[in-house]
């Protein structure tokens, strides 16, 4: 088994700050995913990395950078934090071949004031 | 362009009745198509997923009716108890090659009352 570690769990931010979100997996996945939970719009895809060195945007990817610092762990920054912005940010991960079940942590709630 | 549509958007029903909830798609080369559960405070989990080359898919009480010619499918939950209360997401993939994406609908929220 593994896990998926989000940090923080809970982040408030000022409009217009640039703000960081962390994912760390421990199931030695290769792929690994940033979505955005937005209450009736489902799971959007923001940013992933199918390996290492790999970076690819998603539907979203506008307002977003994100950086693949080693296997275990993909960062997500909000570039300039939008007011009155609430969403969850899911991080998920899976392997490369055989089973295409992504597995999710347990996200960060965004609130920007 | 919505690539995967999800009805209805919430669904209530009784205790031990059967709960369908309706996923589909846009693009005719997706070919696997998985359900996630969310409960409230909780990651989203895998909980069932169909390729087309069967019109369903069964685990327990869990049941995917697919119809590639309509680009349709259906989740059946059959015998609903207040713990399958949650919010299911149809998603959808085209495996293989270099694709990585997972397409997800809007979700459904289900609520078993009982």
């Amino acid at each position: 088994g593994g896990i998926i570690t989000q940090t923080p769990k809970f982040l408030i931010g000022q409009e217009g700050q640039k703000l960081t979100l962390k994912c760390q997996q421990n199931f030695n996945h290769d792929t690994m995913y940033w979505y955005r939970q937005d209450s009736g719009k489902g799971l959007r895809l923001i940013y992933y990395s199918i390996t290492e060195n790999d970076l690819q945007k998603g539907d979203l990817s506008e307002g977003y950078d994100a950086s693949r610092e080693k296997k275990s762990s993909f960062s997500l920054t909000v570039t300039s934090a939008q007011k009155n912005e609430m969403a969850v940010f899911l991080c998920a991960s899976r392997w490369l071949g055989g089973s295409y079940e992504q597995y999710f942590g347990p996200g960060t709630r965004l609130t920007v004031l | 362009q919505q690539q995967v549509r999800q009805s209805p958007q919430s669904l209530t029903v009784w205790e031990g009745e059967t709960a369908i909830l309706n996923c589909s798609y846009e693009d005719s080369t997706f070919d696997y198509f998985p359900w996630y559960r969310l409960f409230p405070g909780e990651s989203p989990a895998l909980l069932i997923a169909i390729r087309p080359v069967s019109n369903k898919k069964e685990d327990g009480r869990f049941t995917i009716f697919f119809n590639k010619r309509e680009k349709k499918l259906s989740l059946h939950i059959t015998d609903s108890q207040p713990g399958d209360s949650a919010t299911y997401f149809c998603a959808a993939s085209v495996s293989g090659g270099s694709n990585y994406k997972l397409t997800f609908g809007k979700g459904t929220l289900l609520t078993v009352t009982p």
